[in-house]
């Protein structure tokens, strides 16, 4: 079964300071990586997503993550946070298995960037 | 569609009643997702539709949840006899078939039981 881990449940960063937001994952096979953000009474939105090719990965607003096979991680990195990036973060996984391509999502991780 | 539209936005129901809940997927795509997220949790997994496949209906809760997608496009999530633990944002996603392309949400469905 594929499973994700978001260790964090809380990250806290100064506005202008480099954040990291972790997510590591487990899948039989070769993964489907992906990252979204959800704002407050708002739906998921598309980060960034990585399928094959390059492992780092840049994305919308100024993310981007890294793909690590060795490590089965798949970190969020943004190199100067703003305060508008205050935010709930969900890595998700997914992987072919049996035909079924359902993504499994982390437990999120809010992200609280300080002026 | 330019996205996936959920209907209603909100919903209030006395507890005992029965729910409907709409979705309708982007035009194309072959995958549908329900999730449900309660106040600040991650998203619980309820069902996933794939084309002409049987659903995995491995993340439904309970037999009062059920869930259908008619013509290959919308579908309509059913909780019969509502409980208070049912409140929560239930949102709802499609995808290409393997979903390489991510997946695109809708704005949920605000239960509360009352």
């Amino acid at each position: 079964a594929q499973s994700v881990a978001q260790p964090e449940d809380q990250v806290n960063v100064a506005e202008g300071n480099p954040l990291t937001v972790k997510c590591t994952y487990s899948v039989s096979g070769n993964p489907y990586l992906f990252w979204y953000v959800q704002y407050p009474n708002r739906g998921l939105q598309f980060l960034l997503k990585y399928i094959t090719g390059d492992n780092l990965v840049k994305g919308s607003y100024g993310f981007e993550a890294e793909f690590n096979k060795s490590q089965t991680s798949f970190h969020l990195k943004k190199p100067s946070a703003l305060v508008s990036d205050s935010a709930l973060y969900f890595c998700a996984v997914s992987a072919p298995s049996g035909g079924s391509y359902r993504p499994t999502f982390g437990r999120g991780t809010s992200l609280i960037v300080h002026p | 569609g330019a996205g996936v539209s959920q209907s209603p936005s909100n919903k209030v129901t006395e507890k005992g009643k029965d729910v409907e809940l709409r979705c309708d997927p982007i035009s194309g795509h072959t995958a549908l997702y329900w999730y449900r997220q309660s106040l600040g949790q991650g998203l619980e997994f309820l069902i996933y539709f794939q084309g002409n496949s049987a659903p995995d209906k491995s993340g439904l809760p309970s037999d009062r949840f059920s869930a259908e997608r008619t013509g290959g496009s919308v579908s309509t999530l059913t909780i019969q006899r509502t409980q208070q633990e049912d409140s929560a944002v239930y949102l709802c996603a499609s995808s290409s078939p393997d979903g390489r392309y991510g997946y695109t949400f809708g704005s949920g469905t605000r239960l509360t039981v009352v």
